[in-house]
């Protein structure tokens, strides 16, 4: 149990486009999930928590604007980069909770976006 | 906000030894998790422990929560556990963030 999935895993588009990324709890509903953003040998750095229901929380220094995020139901949450541009470039990872038993996270497999 | 430091940055074995791996950390946290990052970017996660000890074959894991630490072993390491460890804490329960820290670059050698 406890399988999030995202899609695509790899995505390349040119510059000015929208690209829009899926991020799914498969086995488990979650009201909280979590964005990502990695660079090249980098850590992971939130980007914003998405809520079902409710606007997302962005953390500090991320563009609302260009990092739309919508959490329309319990196992679905989508980040949509728009007019994408090279410096987006990254591999984005989501994230849920799991609170049955313990307080875990499980993270999908990523996205690994690059803008031409 | 909390900060997490891991250490060493970087770590190169021979197969077969064993090592600790440590993650500091600067405030009281609820959660404190364990994941491996494998070559293609999938976080695994290997302990979920805020507190106490736990194993899981080769691997083991103790966190002092009083002290703000947490360490990971690993023993008779194989070249398959090569990647990225990364520790990463958070306040509160599932859904609450989690901070990361920067890592720990290990190469097992055969």
């Amino acid at each position: 149990g406890a399988v999030v999935s995202q899609h695509p895993s790899r995505v390349i588009c040119k510059s000015g486009t929208s690209v829009k990324i899926e991020c799914r709890s498969l086995d488990f509903q979650a009201t909280t999930m979590f964005w990502y953003r990695q660079f090249p040998k980098q850590s992971l750095m939130l980007m914003a928590t998405s809520n079902e229901g409710s606007k997302a929380t962005y953390e500090q220094g991320v563009e609302k604007d260009k990092f739309l995020i919508n959490h329309a139901s319990l196992t679905l949450s989508t980040l949509t980069v728009t007019s994408a541009h090279p410096e987006d470039s990254s591999f984005y990872i989501c994230s849920a909770g799991r609170e049955v038993s313990y307080n875990e996270q499980f993270f999908g497999p990523g996205t690994r976006l690059t803008v031409l | 906000g909390i900060q997490v430091e891991q250490s060493p940055p970087d770590l190169i074995l021979q197969e077969g030894a064993n090592s600790t791996l440590r993650c500091n950390f600067s405030d009281s946290v609820n959660n404190l998790q364990w994941f491996h990052q494998n070559p293609w970017g999938q976080l695994i996660n290997l302990f979920y422990i805020p507190s106490g000890t736990k194993q899981n074959g080769r691997l083991s894991a103790t966190t002092v929560a009083t002290e703000r630490y947490s360490l990971l072993y690993i023993s008779s390491s194989q070249t398959t556990d090569s990647g990225v460890y990364f520790c990463a804490v958070g306040l509160g329960g599932a859904n609450s963030k989690l901070t990361f820290g920067k890592g720990i670059t290990l190469s097992v050698r055969p």
